[in-house]
């Protein structure tokens, strides 16, 4: 149980265009979900933290309008990163909080490697 | 953002050795976590600890919350090549807050 996918696992695209990402909770509900970046031999960073049905909230220093996030369904939530530059090639991991559990535990995504040309 | 510090940055072992790695914060967390990360993965979860003092196993893993609140430490015992990876720490204030991740500490077993 308590499994995370992601899509799609790497993507390239050019620079001025967007990119979608998608979070799945595949086995369990996450009223919440967390998104955050990787740059190579580094550590994860909070982006932001994605509610169902309500507003994401933003780490300080991150673009809400460049990385717009929806959380519509208890098992989806997305990333889109607008207009992306060079600059915003990472790998983007999400992660799950499972409303059922009492520990609260996140579970992570595989991730997705975003190249940007 | 804030990360905690861990260290060693990075070990060179050999099959067979154990392995000693921690975690410090300068401010307290309510839980501490450890997960691996491989190449070109996501992290996984490998202990929670929930109670200062806790001490925690999970087979060759064990892992300890310390008494202040502000340190958590991770033995691997008789290492492997397949723990191979990075190792990361995370805390956590409250239930439902935000995680706080360490730097990393770099794995790799030589035959």
């Amino acid at each position: 149980g308590a499994v995370v996918s992601q899509h799609p696992s790497w993507v390239i695209c050019k620079s001025g265009t967007s990119v979608k990402i998608e979070c799945r909770s595949l086995d369990f509900q996450a009223t919440t979900m967390f998104w955050y970046r990787q740059f190579p031999k580094q550590s994860l960073m909070l982006m932001a933290t994605s509610n169902e049905g309500s507003k994401a909230t933003y780490e300080q220093g991150v673009e809400k309008d460049k990385f717009l996030i929806n959380h519509a369904s208890l098992t989806l939530s997305t990333l889109t990163v607008t207009s992306a530059h060079p600059e915003d090639s990472s790998f983007y991991i999400c992660s799950a909080r499972d409303t059922r559990s009492v520990s609260y535990e996140q579970y992570f995504g595989p991730g997705t490697r975003l190249t940007v040309t | 953002g804030q990360q905690l510090n861990q260290s060693p940055q990075s070990m060179f072992i050999q099959e067979g050795e154990d392995v000693s790695m921690n975690c410090t914060s300068s401010s307290i967390f309510n839980t501490w976590l450890w997960y691996k990360q491989e190449p070109g993965e996501g992290p996984v979860l490998l202990i929670a600890l929930y109670k200062a003092g806790e001490l925690t196993s999970n087979g060759r893993l064990t892992a300890q919350f310390g008494i202040t609140r502000k340190d958590s430490f991770l033995n691997i015992s008789a290492s492997i090549p397949s723990d191979v990876g990075i190792y990361f720490c995370a805390g956590r204030a409250g239930t439902a807050s935000k995680l706080t991740f360490g730097t990393g500490t770099r794995l790799q077993v030589t035959l």
